[in-house]
């Protein structure tokens, strides 16, 4: 199956801080997905991306389609510990057949 | 109204149990899918039913076996499983479409096999 390389496994940051997490794959996809887990819980979608190039806000968060549409980034402005939790990309090729990044986990000190 | 509803939140069986996991959407989407997730892993496809027709079945063990019986109801039912077979089972939801779209995830069944 399609390989999503998601980029860093684990971050440990400070409140306050920006955060940036990536994803690339070797092949292109239509939609790029991101995501966030509580643990116990079903992954929540937080922002889609259809358009190579495209950069799509919501909040503090922001991400981008990569041109090559083989790649896309997620970053956090201003962390907060709420922020805390497992970070997802899911890339569609197509045919309701999307693929998972393996995950960025990211904890916030107070 | 993005709901996909999970039922039920937790199960806890033994291997020789039939259970089924249960789930509901309202958003009016005709695809609709499962999930197994473990511990700090992503999610792993396991069936997509298109149009409440089974359109993909990633070699699951027949000791899964999905129905859709309409278009907003999916379960899973469950028989003989195995210790190794504990995880989170997610379902999810999207419109069908083949270059776009955005998928819907329930809050999943966390399933303990003794």
């Amino acid at each position: 199956g399609q390989q999503l390389n998601q980029s860093p496994q684990s971050m440990f940051i400070q409140e306050g801080e920006d955060v940036s997490m990536n994803c690339t794959s070797s092949s292109i996809f239509n939609t790029w997905l991101w995501y966030k887990q509580d643990p116990g819980e079903g992954p929540v979608l937080l922002i889609a991306l259809y358009k190579a190039g495209e950069l799509t806000s919501n909040g503090r968060l922001t991400a981008q389609f990569g041109i090559t549409r083989k790649d896309s980034f997620l970053n956090i402005s201003a962390s907060i510990p709420s922020d805390v939790g497992i970070y997802f990309c899911a890339g569609l090729t197509g045919f309701n057949k999307f693929y998972f990044g393996s995950g960025t986990k990211l904890n916030v000190k107070p | 109204d993005t709901e996909v509803t999970q039922t039920p939140k937790h199960l806890v069986m033994g291997m020789t149990n039939k259970k089924s996991l249960k789930c509901e959407q309202h958003m009016g989407h005709r695809a609709m899918y499962w999930y197994k997730q473990k511990a700090k892993k992503p999610p792993e496809l396991m069936f997509v039913y298109s149009y409440e027709k089974l359109s993909i079945n990633e070699s699951v063990p027949s000791r899964f076996s999905p129905e859709c019986p309409n278009s907003s109801l999916l379960n899973l039912h469950l028989h003989a499983l195995q210790p190794e077979d504990s995880a989170l089972y997610l379902c999810a939801s999207s419109q069908v479409f083949s270059h776009s779209g955005k998928l819907f995830f329930g809050s999943g069944t966390q399933l303990s096999v003794l």
